[in-house]
């Protein structure tokens, strides 16, 4: 009965290859985000959809985009990760509104 | 933006030992979460909580809207707890967008 699903939990990448996170939800919540977690530090958020309006946080870099086919799907694209990539990424859901929030396993990016 | 802070950012407890940790945010809000989250790194909700008392076996939380903050109350802490714990409030206003502390780091020696 998972509700926030992530694949891959464990994702190993070269320098410079493109790689593909994703997220699903049985929830049928309209938000969904992204976050970028490094070791000891809070969750960054990246960005965010509401339905399927995107909300681009200001400092996220360029190298991230994400897609959401459907209210279930969400994605995460690293065009080309850096060393400095390598990081916990979490994916979240909520209804909208004042609403808990309910997170993924996360999956764990390393970067070689 | 608001402010969270919380407090103390390291505890390390003996098991069966009880512990109290603090979120303080800078502006009125109508929303509140803690989270746990555990070793493997996943944010596990442990309550929401905008006003009011609740509990939830060893847990419980309680917070002061009017005074801003919240305490997150442990009590016979066990190894299972250990980990780190966030409170989250709303970036602004109604937002649905959360506004994370730095966390606690605990953890519970056998």
């Amino acid at each position: 009965d998972a509700m926030v699903i992530q694949n891959p939990r464990y994702q190993v990448t070269q320098f410079g290859k493109p790689v593909t996170l994703s997220c699903s939800q049985t929830l049928n919540h309209n938000v969904m985000y992204w976050y970028q977690q490094k070791s000891s530090q809070a969750p960054k958020l990246l960005f965010h959809y509401y339905d399927k309006d995107f909300n681009n946080e200001a400092d996220t870099p360029d190298n991230f985009q994400s897609r959401r086919p459907n209210t279930s799907f969400c994605f995460l694209d690293i065009r080309s990760p850096g060393l400095g990539d390598a990081a916990m990424y979490l994916c979240a859901t909520s209804s909208g509104g004042v609403d808990t929030q309910y997170f993924g396993p996360g999956t764990r990016l390393t970067v070689l | 933006g608001i402010q969270v802070e919380q407090s103390p950012p390291d505890l390390i407890l003996q098991e069966g030992a009880n512990s109290t940790l603090r979120c303080n945010f800078s502006d009125s809000v109508n929303n509140l979460q803690w989270f746990h989250q555990n070793p493997w790194g996943q944010l596990i909700n442990l309550f929401y909580i905008p006003s009011g008392t609740k509990q939830n076996g060893r847990l419980s939380a309680t917070t002061v809207a009017t005074e801003r903050y919240s305490l997150l109350y442990i009590s016979s802490s066990q190894t299972t707890d250990s980990g780190v714990y966030f409170c989250a409030v709303p970036a602004s206003g109604g937002s649905y967008i959360p506004t994370f502390g730095r966390g606690t780091s605990l953890i519970v020696h056998p």
